[in-house]
C-alpha cells in the first residue's frame, strides 16, 4: 500500500491566519482525500482531490475556506484559511482504493489560539 | 447513502481478557467494511477489510471480524488483548460501486486495564 508523507505534524496558529497542509505519497494516485477529526469525534470528509481538475467539497465545506491543490498524481495541499478556534482538529489526507485499502497521513494536529 | 454506528464510546478491558467492539451499518447497496485504529497522536491505520468471500475476516495484531448480513453487523474481537491495543477503533464502510467515499463511525476508545 502506498505511504503518505504529511507535514507538519503539528502547529498552533494565530486565528485569522492561513496554514497549508502537505501530503506527498510515495506513488501515482488518482484521488486523494482530506478529513477533519474534530477533537474527540470521528473523520468527516473535507473534499476529494482528482489531480487536473477543482476539488469536490462535501457539504459544509467550501473551497475559499479551504482551497486545495492537486498539481500531479503524488502531492496534494489542503489550506485552512482565515482560521478561528473553531478550526482546531486533526486534519488527514488519505489515498487508496477498495481493493487495497485506505492509507491515512499521520495526520496534522492543529490549534488557533 | 450509508451510515455506520458505533454504540459504544468506551470500553474498558482487562488485559489478557476478550473484547468485542461492535459496528453496525446501514445501506440501500451493498458496502465494503473496514476497521481503522488510531494510536495516541497517530494516523489511522487499516486493521482489516471485507470486501466478499468469507464473512470472517483476519486482520493484523491478531484481531479478526465478522460480517453478518442479516444484522448488518461486522463487530470487532480480539480473543485476549495487551495494553499497546490501547487504541480508538473506527469502523468504516464504503458502497461497492463507484463514489469511494468511506463514511465512519463514531468511534470506540479501547482501554486496557492491567
Amino acid at each position: 500500500s502506498a505511504v503518505i508523507s504529511q507535514k507538519p505534524s503539528r502547529d498552533i496558529c494565530q486565528r485569522g491566519t492561513s496554514l497549508t497542509i502537505q501530503c506527498q505519497v510515495d506513488s501515482q494516485v488518482t484521488m486523494m482525500f482530506w478529513y477533519r477529526q474534530q477533537p474527540g469525534q470521528s473523520l468527516t470528509l473535507i473534499a476529494t482531490a482528482n489531480q487536473g481538475s477543482e476539488a469536490t467539497y462535501e457539504s459544509g465545506f467550501v473551497i475559499d475556506k479551504f482551497p486545495i491543490s492537486r498539481p500531479n498524481l503524488t502531492f496534494s495541499t489542503l489550506t485552512v484559511s482565515n482560521m478561528s478556534p473553531e478550526d482546531s482538529s486533526i486534519y488527514l489526507c488519505s489515498v487508496g482504493s477498495t481493493g487495497a485499502g485506505y492509507t491515512f497521513g499521520s495526520g496534522t494536529r492543529l490549534t488557533v489560539v | 447513502a450509508q451510515s455506520v454506528t458505533q454504540l459504544d464510546s468506551q470500553v474498558p478491558v482487562f488485559e489478557e481478557a476478550p473484547v468485542e467492539l461492535r459496528c453496525n451499518y446501514s445501506s440501500s447497496v451493498s458496502v465494503y467494511l473496514f476497521w481503522y485504529v488510531q494510536y495516541p497522536n497517530q494516523g489511522l491505520q487499516l486493521l482489516l477489510k471485507y470486501l466478499s468471500g468469507s464473512t470472517l475476516v483476519k486482520g493484523i495484531n491478531g484481531f479478526e471480524a465478522e460480517f453478518n448480513k442479516s444484522q448488518t453487523s461486522f463487530h470487532l474481537r480480539k480473543p485476549s488483548v495487551h495494553i499497546s491495543d490501547t487504541a480508538e477503533y473506527f469502523c468504516a464502510a464504503l458502497p461497492n460501486f463507484g463514489n469511494e467515499k468511506l463514511t465512519f463511525g463514531t468511534g470506540t476508545r479501547l482501554t486496557i486495564i492491567p
